[in-house]
């Protein structure tokens, strides 16, 4: 089972719809999630970071988590073409020594 | 911008060659930590270095290594070189190694191995 598993898509949505994106972690004790965009041929760019069950929300984005399922989303509403990329679900794990990262979820806005 | 530079940006190297890829962190940031990115895939953590010291290591063999020196610069280095060792090298760094804030990401070397 790998550690941090995300559908790798594509995922297409239309513009102005709500994209939703979904990780799933392994180690239940993992202690903070976070999502990062990453452009092709670019590095990866923090979006949002969560740490408590729930959701947060910053502008269009919003994470969500629950920690009894070991599951985290993002939700981005009034997607945009400049969405388009590739979400990357991130979990500090148990031990607080390291960031692992999932393969990606590709993301596609058609017009 | 992000504050953490890497050097050179791309590279092409023969099969057996070694390679040293740099780092330079924000000041203050005392980790970074090394990942790979293979076409398609999430990063893939290497190593991290701590203060100096090596702080855990993923499933890598030991031709990779790494250094971190006191003015927060670091060094991934790969021996004998593959061409499966073709990827995106990214380095991150932060303030602790598990850093509640996440981390903050160079815009990588793509090694490329022919």
């Amino acid at each position: 089972q790998k550690e941090v598993e995300q559908n790798s898509g594509p995922l297409s949505v239309p513009e102005g719809a709500i994209a939703s994106l979904n990780c799933t972690y392994s180690d239940r004790g993992s202690q903070s999630f976070f999502w990062y965009r990453q452009y092709s041929g670019k590095s990866p760019e923090l979006i949002m970071s969560i740490y408590s069950n729930g959701d947060k929300e910053d502008g269009r984005f919003t994470a969500q988590l629950n920690k009894a399922s070991q599951y985290v989303s993002l939700l981005i509403r009034d997607s945009q073409p400049s969405d388009s990329a590739t979400y990357l679900c991130a979990v500090i794990n148990s031990s607080a020594s390291k960031i692992i990262f999932g393969s990606g979820t590709r993301l596609s806005i058609r017009p | 911008e992000t504050g953490v530079t890497q050097s050179p940006t791309h590279l092409i190297k023969t099969r057996g060659q070694q390679v040293t890829l740099r780092c330079s962190s924000q000041s203050g940031h005392n980790t970074v930590s090394w990942y790979q990115q293979a076409l398609g895939q999430g990063p893939q953590f290497i190593f991290q270095y701590y203060r100096e010291e090596e702080n855990g290591r993923g499933n890598f063999p030991p031709r990779f290594s790494g250094l971190q020196f006191p003015n927060y610069s670091s060094e991934l280095n790969v021996n004998a070189l593959e061409l499966d060792d073709s990827a995106l090298y990214l380095c991150a760094s932060s303030v602790e190694p598990g850093d509640l804030y996440g981390y903050t990401f160079g815009s990588g070397t793509r090694l490329t191995v022919v």
